[in-house]
């Protein structure tokens, strides 16, 4: 049992490049949600997902494309980078069956953007 | 306003104290409150959920609601230095609703 598992854990790219984070979890969790996280701004969500298929826009979704075909896997993709998007980036998945719920985070990826 | 307020620190206290950390919001439509913990270059963990208004005890911590002043707590008795953490609070409404997070408090227990 991995939990979440994000990769890579560091990159830097060139203004301009695309790339795509990878989250992956093994617990089933229908919620799914990725956060950046910056000093002083705490976590800001980008995108979420209640469930294959479905996903919804968070507070700061502009540059970030997500998509869900299966209940494990949510990758962010960054359409064409930009210094703003320097970050640290966290994936996170919960059961949303109504119960309180925990969400387990990834490890996070360290993005440079130059 | 912003739908969730925390103070970002940092905080520091000797260790043994009791630390009080808390959180205000807007929404009163948020029904399950948590706290996380993050150690420095880790993502969060869950340290404690409650739904609704009250107390709940968990060893040294205790987290408090009160929703009639939309205001969250959370008490850490004896803090040690492993307690050096950000500590975030996060609420959201109900399923298929996003969790809204805290900025974060830092917190530092002084040996």
């Amino acid at each position: 049992n991995a939990g979440v598992t994000q990769t890579p854990k560091f990159q830097v790219l060139k203004t301009g490049q695309s790339m795509t984070l990878q989250c992956a979890q093994d617990m089933n969790h229908e919620y799914m949600s990725w956060y950046r996280q910056d000093p002083g701004m705490g976590l800001r969500l980008i995108h979420y997902s209640v469930g294959a298929g479905i996903t919804d826009q968070g507070e700061v979704p502009n540059g970030y494309n997500v998509s869900r075909s299966t209940t494990e896997d949510f990758p962010l993709r960054l359409l064409s980078a930009a210094p703003s998007q320097t970050s640290v980036y966290f994936c996170a998945s919960s059961y949303s069956d109504g119960r309180p719920t925990e969400a387990f985070f990834g490890q996070g990826t360290r993005l440079t953007v130059v | 306003q912003k739908e969730v307020e925390q103070d970002p620190g940092p905080l520091s206290v000797p260790e043994g104290a009791i630390v009080s950390l808390n959180c205000t919001y807007s929404n009163s439509a948020f029904q399950y409150f948590m706290w996380y913990r993050q150690y420095s270059r880790k993502g969060p963990e869950l340290l404690m959920y409650t739904y609704s208004s009250g107390n709940k005890e968990d060893g040294r911590f205790t987290a408090q609601v009160d929703k009639s002043s939309k205001y969250i707590s959370l008490f850490i008795r004896d803090s040690q230095p492993s307690d050096s953490a950000t500590y975030l609070c996060a609420m959201y409404k109900n399923r298929d609703d996003k969790i809204i997070f805290g900025k974060g408090t830092r917190l530092h227990i002084l040996p």
